[in-house]
């Protein structure tokens, strides 16, 4: 069956310092993976995705993520986290040609000045 | 613009009461979804539709219920609200017809029963 795994629950940073969010999967065929962000009080906003292709993927805001296979990983990064970033992080996987989403459990970052 | 909305944005309602969640999409979308959102959880599946008059049970539908009787609205109905129902819901939506769309997501609503 498919699933995500986001082995960190909560993450503290400092204001300009770099970040890795990581995210594991397990799918029988190519995933096709997400990375969503949810500001406090709101709904989900994709920052990237990736179907296919080149492993590293640019989404918006300045984050990146890379698909490695072997590892089957997908974990987002930022070189400099800025104080608006402060959200919950949600990886996703879906299943070709059904459009639902399996989402992990989520990862609260949070940033200090 | 084309956006999803979620109505109320807040319900508290008593055990044992029919409560039913609004979820309405102008984007024309074939595909609409039901989540729900507990800490420790992410988002889980509760309910999706591919179309009119068609519904699927997710991950966790027991005690859900869903009509599909347009392409803009998916109401969530919850018959009997239970205690283990509050949470936070969101509907999203998506195009549909092959390959993988975009889902777009609803504000959510927070229910609390009590």
């Amino acid at each position: 069956a498919q699933s995500v795994t986001q082995p960190d629950i909560h993450i503290t940073v400092s204001e300009g310092a770099s970040l890795e969010l990581r995210c594991n999967y397990s799918y029988g065929a190519t995933p096709y993976l997400f990375w969503y962000v949810q500001s406090p009080g709101q709904g989900l906003q994709l920052l990237l995705k990736y179907f296919s292709g080149d492993t590293l993927v640019q989404g918006i805001k300045g984050f990146e993520a890379e698909f490695k296979r072997s590892q089957s990983s997908f974990n987002l990064r930022k070189p400099s986290v800025h104080w608006s970033d402060a959200a919950e992080y949600f990886c996703a996987v879906a299943s070709y040609n059904t459009d639902k989403l399996i989402f992990g459990t989520g990862t609260r970052l949070q940033v200090f000045p | 613009d084309a956006e999803i909305t979620q109505s109320p944005r807040h319900k508290i309602t008593e055990t044992g009461r029919q409560v039913t969640l609004a979820c309405h999409q102008t984007w024309n979308h074939n595909n609409m979804f039901w989540y729900r959102q507990d800490l420790g959880h992410g988002l889980r599946l509760i309910h999706y539709s591919y179309g009119v008059h068609d519904t699927n049970k997710g991950e966790v539908s027991d005690g859900y219920s869903v009509s599909r009787s347009n392409t803009e609205d998916l109401p969530l109905t919850l018959e009997s609200a239970a205690s283990s129902q509050t949470s936070v819901y969101f509907c999203a939506s998506s195009g549909g017809g092959g390959s993988y769309n975009e889902q777009f997501f609803g504000p959510g609503t927070r229910l609390t029963v009590l």
